[in-house]
């Protein structure tokens, strides 16, 4: 089976900096994605990891562990409107051609 | 413009009988998905293709029916065998390996 474990909620200030970590269990793997998801609205691509390190793109930066089972997403000089509902997802191994999604991580960007 | 069409936005069911959502792109995707969020939730996989005439069931197949006779489309139907409907149901398409569009979604509430 597969597992995927993210902090519910986070809150943070306008220009600063915050991680959101994401902890997976699956059977094979095969990439994870992070995306964003403002309220009502559906999610946007934010970055893919299939190898171990970081990958940078413009305010956000995705760390991969795959001996550790471990993600972050880093975004930098948070602004206003980054306040949105971020989603970690793990591609499994065959069989398992789709992604599973973790809960999410509601976050809040205050001035 | 290339993208993926979801229809209606709103829908509104009486219970005990079925309905479906559209969902339509014009990417040339090979892979289409159905996800179902509840509030605060994240996504859940309720089937997905990949590939005209074949689709496999998610984690949450029960009480819902896909067809896949066209690359470009890819219904699903809620039947009145599933007990809870009232949801937000998110499309979505890829190239087999990439990452997944979304479309806007359909919100369902069973009256």
């Amino acid at each position: 089976g597969q597992n995927i474990d993210q902090p519910t909620e986070m809150t943070a200030t306008e220009g600063a900096i915050v991680q959101i970590n994401c902890t997976y269990q699956t059977s094979g793997f095969n990439g994870l994605f992070w995306y964003q998801q403002h309220a009502g609205e559906a999610p946007t691509f934010l970055s893919y990891n299939v190898l171990d390190g970081l990958e940078e793109k413009g305010r956000f930066s995705s760390f991969l562990s795959r001996s550790k089972g471990y993600s972050y997403l880093l975004l930098k000089e948070l602004q206003m409107k980054d306040s949105a509902s971020y989603l970690c997802a793990v591609k499994g191994g065959t069989g398992r051609r789709a992604l599973t999604f973790g809960s999410g991580t509601r976050l809040q960007v205050q001035p | 413009d290339g993208g993926i069409t979801q229809s209606p936005k709103y829908l509104f069911r009486k219970e005990g009988q079925n309905v479906t959502l559209s969902c339509e792109q014009n990417l040339n995707h090979d892979a289409m998905y159905w996800y179902r969020q509840d509030p605060g939730q994240g996504l859940r996989l309720i089937y997905y293709s990949q590939i005209v005439n074949d689709f496999q069931k998610g984690d949450i197949a029960e009480g819902y029916s896909v067809s896949r006779e066209k690359k470009e489309s890819f219904p699903l139907t809620v039947t009145s065998a599933q007990k809870n409907p009232t949801a937000f149901y998110l499309c979505a398409s890829s190239n087999l390996g990439n990452e997944q569009f979304f479309g806007p979604g359909t919100r369902l509430t069973v009256l």
